[in-house]
């Protein structure tokens, strides 16, 4: 069974940084893209970003871009997401998830698609 | 990078069908075919139900139908039923090599 599994959420202050983890267990994680989506209290799914299987290219939304760093440690099945300078509007619970990003993913010839749970990050004063 | 835009809400009886569209550009939703659906129910993650505008993951039910038109895409849920309440958000891929979704639409059975 695929699990993903986020943690590293919390209270944190305007400015300061933070380190999301998301753990992944079920499937060859060195074989699949990873991506973050945030959904802000009571509002839609905002991509953040996307880490291809090799950890090789990484892609962000322009809301991100400069801030957040996405990285991968495929021996310990680990997704992360770096994120510095935080402000209220990136206030939000984070899933990770191995969803297509430019394609759909195969496994067996069938598509690949799991989320977290998530994470609540909360930026505040 | 601007956000599809999805209708705030639909509703209809159970039994009924409801279409809810997803409008982009040809930047996005006209561009590609990698266009996806995903019900979300309260406090839960996001499940996708339409992948490759009409394509269905093993399980999910045949009720669940998508279809695309220049540049914008549309899901029909056919035979309403209770449990489809839920919030449904489409997504596509961009030229700009990210990704992109709806504002989110929630659907209601009355």
């Amino acid at each position: 069974e695929v699990q993903l599994l986020e943690s590293g959420g919390g209270l944190i202050q305007p400015g300061e940084s933070l380190r999301l983890s998301c753990a992944a267990s079920g499937f060859t994680f060195a074989n699949f893209d990873m991506s973050w989506v945030r959904q802000a209290p009571g509002k839609g799914l905002e991509w953040v970003s996307t880490i291809n299987g090799g950890g090789t290219k990484t892609y962000y939304s322009d809301s991100v871009k400069g801030r957040f760093t996405i990285s991968r440690d495929n021996s310990r099945k680990t997704l992360y997401l770096q994120m510095n300078s935080l402000t209220a509007e990136d206030t939000a619970i984070y899933f990770c998830a191995n969803a297509g990003f430019s394609a759909p993913q195969y496994s067996f010839g069938f598509v690949v698609d799991n989320w977290g749970q998530g994470t609540l990050v909360t930026v505040s004063s | 990078q601007s956000a599809l835009t999805q209708p705030a809400s639909v509703s209809g009886s159970p039994g009924q069908s409801v279409t809810i569209s997803c409008t982009g550009t040809s930047s996005d939703v006209g561009a590609f075919k990698s266009v996806s659906w995903y019900q979300q129910h309260p406090g839960k993650a996001p499940k996708l139900i339409l992948f490759d505008v009409t394509s269905r993951p093993p399980g999910v039910s045949n009720r669940f139908s998508g279809s695309k038109s220049g540049n914008t895409a549309s899901l029909t849920i056919s035979d309403l039923e209770a449990d489809d309440e839920a919030d449904y958000h489409c997504t596509s891929f961009t030229r700009s090599t990210t990704r992109v979704f709806g504002g989110g639409t929630k659907v209601t059975v009355l």
